[in-house]
C-alpha cells in the first residue's frame, strides 16, 4: 500500500507490561512524527525523526517511553511498565522533505491498558 | 499548557447548511495552519491549511478565514453534507524546527438529512 500502516491495530496490555508498537511510513518519507491521541482529544506530539535521527523527543511523556527507526524507515514506540494513564491511540505519520509538506497519518494503534 | 483552542466541543448542521468551526492560538511563532479531518479508526487527514500572508483560502465547499491581529482562524464548510460527518482539528506549526504539530481537541460535526 501507498500510505503510512501501523501495528498492531490494537493492543491491550496488563499494567506494568512493555509494549511494541511499530511505524511502516511511507517509502521515501524522510521525516517521522509520533503522536499521542487521548480519547476525545487532539493527537498530541511525541518525538520526531529525520531520517534515523531522533532530532525532538520533547513530548514523551516519561522515561518509559522510547522511539527509534534505525535504519530511518520503519520506527518503533516502545513503552516500558505501562500504566492506565498510557491508555490512547498511538499515532505515527511521515512527511517528506520540506516542512510545508503535508503529514500523513496512519490508522493509529489503539492501546488498552488494565 | 493549551496554546490551540477550538470551539465548539460538537456541532449539528442541516443538510446544506454552513458548518463554522473556531480556533485560537497563542504562539505568535507560528506559521502554518492546517485544518483536518478525522473518521472514526482512521488517522487525521489533511483538508485545507493556511499560510499567515493570506487572509483567505478556499478549496471547493472548504474555507479557511485567518485574521493574524486577533490570532484566531476559522474553517467553514458550505453546503454540508452528510458525508462530512466526521472529527475535525485545527493545528498550527511552527515551521524551521522539528515542524511539530499543535492540535486543537477536535470538534465532533454531524450533518443531519
Amino acid at each position: 500500500g501507498a500510505g503510512v500502516s501501523q501495528s498492531p491495530r490494537y493492543k491491550v496490555a496488563k499494567r506494568g507490561q512493555d509494549v511494541a508498537l511499530r511505524c511502516d511510513p511511507i517509502s521515501g518519507h524522510v521525516s517521522l512524527f509520533w503522536y499521542q491521541q487521548a480519547l476525545g482529544q487532539g493527537p498530541e506530539f511525541l518525538t520526531y525523526f529525520q531520517n534515523e535521527a531522533q532530532l525532538d523527543k520533547s513530548g514523551l511523556p516519561s522515561d518509559r517511553f522510547f522511539a527509534e527507526r534505525p535504519e530511518g524507515s520503519v520506527s518503533t514506540l516502545k513503552i516500558q511498565r505501562t500504566q492506565q494513564e498510557d491508555s490512547a491511540v498511538y499515532l505515527c505519520a511521515s512527511r517528506s522533505r520540506g516542512s510545508y509538506n503535508e503529514q500523513f497519518f496512519g490508522p493509529g494503534t489503539r492501546l488498552t491498558v488494565l | 499548557q493549551q496554546q490551540v483552542k477550538q470551539s465548539p466541543q460538537s456541532l449539528i448542521v442541516q443538510k446544506g447548511g454552513i458548518s463554522i468551526i473556531n480556533c485560537a492560538y497563542e504562539n505568535t511563532a507560528f506559521d502554518y495552519f492546517p485544518w483536518y479531518q478525522q473518521f472514526p479508526g482512521k488517522g487525521p487527514a489533511l483538508l485545507i491549511a493556511i499560510r499567515p500572508d493570506v487572509s483567505e483560502k478556499k478549496e471547493g465547499r472548504f474555507t479557511i478565514s485567518f485574521n493574524k491581529s486577533a490570532k484566531q482562524f476559522s474553517l467553514h464548510i458550505m453546503d454540508s453534507q452528510p458525508g462530512d460527518s466526521a472529527t475535525y482539528f485545527c493545528a498550527a506549526m511552527q515551521t524551521g524546527t522539528a515542524s511539530k504539530l499543535t492540535f486543537g481537541t477536535g470538534t465532533r460535526l454531524q450533518v443531519t438529512l
